[in-house]
């Protein structure tokens, strides 16, 4: 079974200093990653995704995340931060190959950037 | 935008009332999803479906049934409201690749 562990449920940063949040998951097989944001009282909006190719993937507002196989890791970079980017952020895997139904989510990470 | 409305956006419901969620999508895709979000917990699948009349039960279906009529509308429904489902209910849908699946506003359900 996969599974999705998001290590900091809350990180705490300044405004314009760099951040890290961390993903690691578990599967017996291929898999493609996700990261979605969630701001308050909203849906989830997709970030970036992984699906096969250079590992280092490139998303929205100037986030980015490298898949580390060997590590079963996804972590998610921004190297300077801004108040708007204070939201919710999950990770999420699925299996290559396997059902559109199983995506499975981390619990998530709140990031709160200070002024 | 993903094409994806959820109605009603916020409900009270007394606990033993039946409650139906309804999504619709403009996409035409031909898979549609019903999440529950709820602290600590993350986003977990309750059901899906792969097209009219074809469902399937995802990690927490107890308690939900779904139904498909038509390509544009999933419905999510709670027999018999309880307070444990008290959540916030988020429809999605994939793209035609599936690799992508996106998400619609989220209905807010209290169950009193």
């Amino acid at each position: 079974a996969q599974s999705v562990t998001q290590l900091d449920s809350q990180v705490p940063v300044f405004e314009e200093a760099p951040v890290e949040l961390r993903c690691n998951y578990s599967s017996s097989v291929s898999v493609y990653l996700f990261w979605y944001v969630q701001y308050p009282n909203q849906g989830l909006q997709l970030l970036l995704k992984y699906l096969s190719g250079s590992t280092l993937v490139k998303g929205i507002n100037g986030f980015e995340a490298e898949f580390n196989k060997s590590q079963t890791s996804f972590h998610l970079r921004k190297p300077s931060v801004h108040i708007s980017d204070t939201a919710e952020y999950f990770c999420a895997v699925r299996n290559y190959g396997g059902s559109q139904g199983n995506l499975i989510f981390g619990k998530g990470t709140k990031l709160s950037v200070k002024p | 935008d993903a094409g994806i409305t959820q109605s009603p956006r916020h409900k009270v419901t007394e606990t033993g009332t039946p409650v139906t969620l309804r999504c619709h999508q403009t996409e035409n895709h031909r898979y549609m999803y019903w999440y529950r979000q709820d602290p600590g917990h993350g986003l977990r699948l309750i059901h899906y479906s792969y097209g009219v009349k074809d469902t399937d039960k995802g990690e927490v279906s107890d308690g939900y049934s779904v139904s498909r009529s038509k390509t544009e509308d999933f419905l999510l429904t709670l027999e018999s409201a309880t307070s444990s489902q008290t959540s916030v209910y988020f429809c999605a849908i994939s793209s035609p690749s599936g690799n992508t699946i996106y998400f619609g506003e989220g209905s807010w359900l209290t169950v009193v």
